[in-house]
């Protein structure tokens, strides 16, 4: 089976552009969490999608947003970048029952300069 | 509001000495206990998870217990090798399931040959 996906592996991005990242969950995986780590602050959840809905939402500002799509698929994106955007942003899946555990993928190196 | 402590942040042990990661979280009442792993720059790799109503899971050469109640786990890790360099997070899911995981900032591991 494979595992999850993200893409693009990196990305530079200037202050003040947005920015798409992709995640492909595990095949059947319905739950696709987005987190964000930084040396600082470590690892931050943003949000959770599960059946195309949020389920859990942390304390980012708006310009993070996410959706997801029927096959599971989800999306993060973030308007406006602030060089404090700079950060590995990992996705995580799970089959979506009760507290399953989750798997993460390889990440998404965002640099904003 | 739930966090979790991993000390010492980083350790250096010898090659084939046993170790232990230690990981300690304020509030006890947890759905479970995830340990991670996570190499330079990757995401991350789940390596073993205990529910709340166990002990301890074993996987290998490693084995993790925990103890609700005084809010602790430990990674145990047999006869270390230097391909077991890497950084050990640990994570809390609350009681309700199906909530983020909430993540200790690490323990960075260096296993001298």
């Amino acid at each position: 089976k494979a595992g999850v996906t993200q893409t693009p592996r990196y990305l530079i991005k200037t202050r003040g552009q947005q920015v798409t990242l992709s995640c492909s969950p595990i095949s059947g995986h319905r739950s696709v969490s987005w987190y964000q780590q930084t040396p600082g602050q470590g690892l931050q959840f943003l949000f959770e999608y599960f059946s195309e809905t949020q389920r859990n939402k942390g304390n980012f500002p708006g310009r993070f947003s996410g959706r997801q799509f029927s096959n599971s698929r989800s999306e993060m994106n973030v308007s406006t970048l602030e060089l404090g955007d700079s950060a590995l942003y990992l996705c995580a899946s799970s089959p979506g029952g009760t507290a399953s555990e989750q798997y993460f993928g390889p990440g998404t190196r965002l640099t904003v300069t | 509001k739930q966090e979790v402590t991993q000390i010492p942040a980083a350790l250096s042990v010898p090659e084939g000495e046993n170790l232990v990661l230690n990981c300690s979280f304020t509030d006890s009442a947890i759905y479970n206990l995830q340990w991670f792993r996570q190499d330079p720059g990757k995401g991350l790799t789940s390596l073993l998870l205990i529910q709340s109503s166990q002990r301890e899971q074993t996987s290998g050469r490693l084995n993790a217990s925990l103890d609700k109640s005084s809010g602790r786990s430990t990674l145990y890790i047999a006869a270390s090798q230097p391909g077991d360099s890497a950084t050990y997070l640990c994570a809390v899911m609350r009681n309700s399931g199906n909530t983020p995981l909430v993540f200790g900032k690490g323990t960075r591991l260096s296993v001298i040959a």
